[in-house]
């Protein structure tokens, strides 16, 4: 049984560049979120989506958009790359639920020069 | 005040002794509550998740959840030098009937030979 899938693992960009990230979710999930994680941080949520629509959003700006395939697959698109965007993102998947537990992928490391 | 507060340590505990880890939380319609452990350079890994008031026990691991002084902690019992990782406390808050996990910025634990 699969897990998350993110890829590619690693990402080097630079300042002004566009990324787009990749999410496939564990088998049989439904919802999947993204989060940012800064060096020694907490994971940041930056939004979820559940059946092809965002549901929820967390503090970032418009430059942080995203998408959900019918397969649940998601992307994660990030435009004019800033050096303050360097960090881990993680996708998580889950079925929709207060209680379903997230599942995370291995993440993707961006590194903007 | 943070929405999920964890005391960043690290903890020392020596192999064998008893791994007290606390979280506190803001919002008192929090539903559901998890522990990830997230080694260096890795993703979180879903440890225990907790909703009702009480104790939770799977193995060494057992979580406590205070709704009333919005408090959750975890047990790490006979703590071994494997288990020195980052500890996060994940929070489910219900805005507007999605699900969104508020993470605390983690605890890390040294369990020393």
């Amino acid at each position: 049984d699969a897990g998350v899938t993110q890829s590619p693992t690693h990402l080097i960009k630079t300042r002004g560049q566009q990324v787009t990230l990749r999410c496939s979710p564990k088998s049989g999930h439904d919802t999947v979120s993204w989060y940012q994680q800064a060096l020694g941080q907490g994971p940041q949520f930056i939004f979820q989506y559940y059946e092809e629509e965002e549901r929820q959003r967390g503090n970032f700006p418009d430059r942080f958009s995203g998408h959900q395939f019918p397969n649940y697959s998601s992307e994660l698109n990030v435009n004019a790359l800033l050096l303050g965007d360097s960090a881990l993102y993680l996708c998580a998947s889950s079925l929709t639920g207060s209680h379903q537990p997230q599942h995370f992928g291995d993440g993707t490391r961006l590194s903007i020069l | 005040q943070k929405e999920v507060e964890q005391n960043s340590g690290p903890l020392s505990v020596p192999e064998g002794a008893i791994a007290s880890l606390n979280c506190t939380y803001s919002d008192r319609g929090s539903q559901s509550f998890f522990w990830y452990r997230q080694y260096s350079g890795k993703s979180p890994e879903l440890i225990m998740s907790i909703y009702s008031n009480g104790d939770k026990e799977d193995g060494r691991f057992t979580a406590q959840l205070n709704k009333a002084s919005q408090y959750v902690s975890l047990l790490i019992r006979d703590s071994q030098p494997s288990d020195s990782a980052t500890y996060l406390c994940a929070v489910n808050t219900t805005p507007s009937g999605t699900y969104k996990y508020i993470f605390g910025t983690g605890t890390r634990l040294k369990v020393l030979a």
